[in-house]
């Protein structure tokens, strides 16, 4: 089993769309938790922290689950824009340990 | 403004070759970090150093050798001995090691013929 997992997709959705994206993780210690967003043969660029609580960056709504290890990105009303990857990058448990997902591909249409 | 730059954005260099990649930041970071990333695939940890003067291998050291003299460089050399150094090579640094979310640098597109 893969440390960090996420769907590759790709995800086509048309604008004003909502898509939501999961990823796991296996190591139940791990300690904090990011999504990155990153553009096509760009490096990639923090998006959000991922808290217990849950947090909202305008459109986008992060959320952890820490008992069923997975983390999620809820993206409302998509735009042109959002067209990207996704990565899912979770960091801690035992020492330095940082670990990207390998990322799913959204593609948002007119 | 504070930032990472890598330079060059661009290389090309023939096979048997080494090439040294810079990485620099202002962010006053303690951690640093180079990755290594192909078409279609996630990214990869070739080093990384938390300190300077100290620097550990990651999961794809094989062929790579870094120096750490200066908190704020953390070049990677990519030496004759990579197999395949052809890729897109990412610096990030990060405030501290542990739980801290890393920034990126702009990459260095190598390829080796």
């Amino acid at each position: 089993r893969k440390e960090v997992e996420q769907d590759p997709g790709p995800f086509n959705v048309p604008e004003g769309a909502t898509v939501a994206f999961n990823c796991t993780y296996s190591n139940s210690a791990s300690q904090s938790f990011f999504w990155y967003r990153q553009d096509c043969r760009k490096e990639p660029k923090l998006l959000m922290s991922v808290y217990s609580s849950g947090n909202e960056d305008g459109r986008f709504t992060a959320q952890l689950n820490r008992a069923s290890q997975y983390i999620s990105l809820l993206i409302r009303d998509s735009k042109l824009s959002d067209s990207a990857t996704y990565l899912c990058v979770v960091n801690g448990g035992g020492g330095f340990k940082t670990i990207f997902g390998a990322g799913t591909r959204l593609f948002v249409k007119a | 403004d504070g930032g990472i730059t890598q330079s060059p954005k661009y290389l090309f260099r023939k096979e048997g070759q080494n090439v040294t990649l810079s990485c620099e930041q202002n962010l006053n970071h303690d951690a640093m970090y180079w990755y290594r990333q192909d078409p279609g695939q996630g990214l990869r940890l070739i080093y990384y150093s938390q300190i300077v003067n100290d620097f550990q291998k990651g999961d794809i050291a094989e062929g790579y050798s870094v120096s750490r003299e200066k908190k704020e460089s953390f070049p990677l050399t990519v030496t004759s001995a990579q197999k395949n150094p052809t890729a897109f090579y990412l610096c990030a640094s990060a405030r501290t090691s542990r739980q801290d979310e890393q920034y990126f640098g702009p990459g260095t597109r190598l390829t080796v013929t």
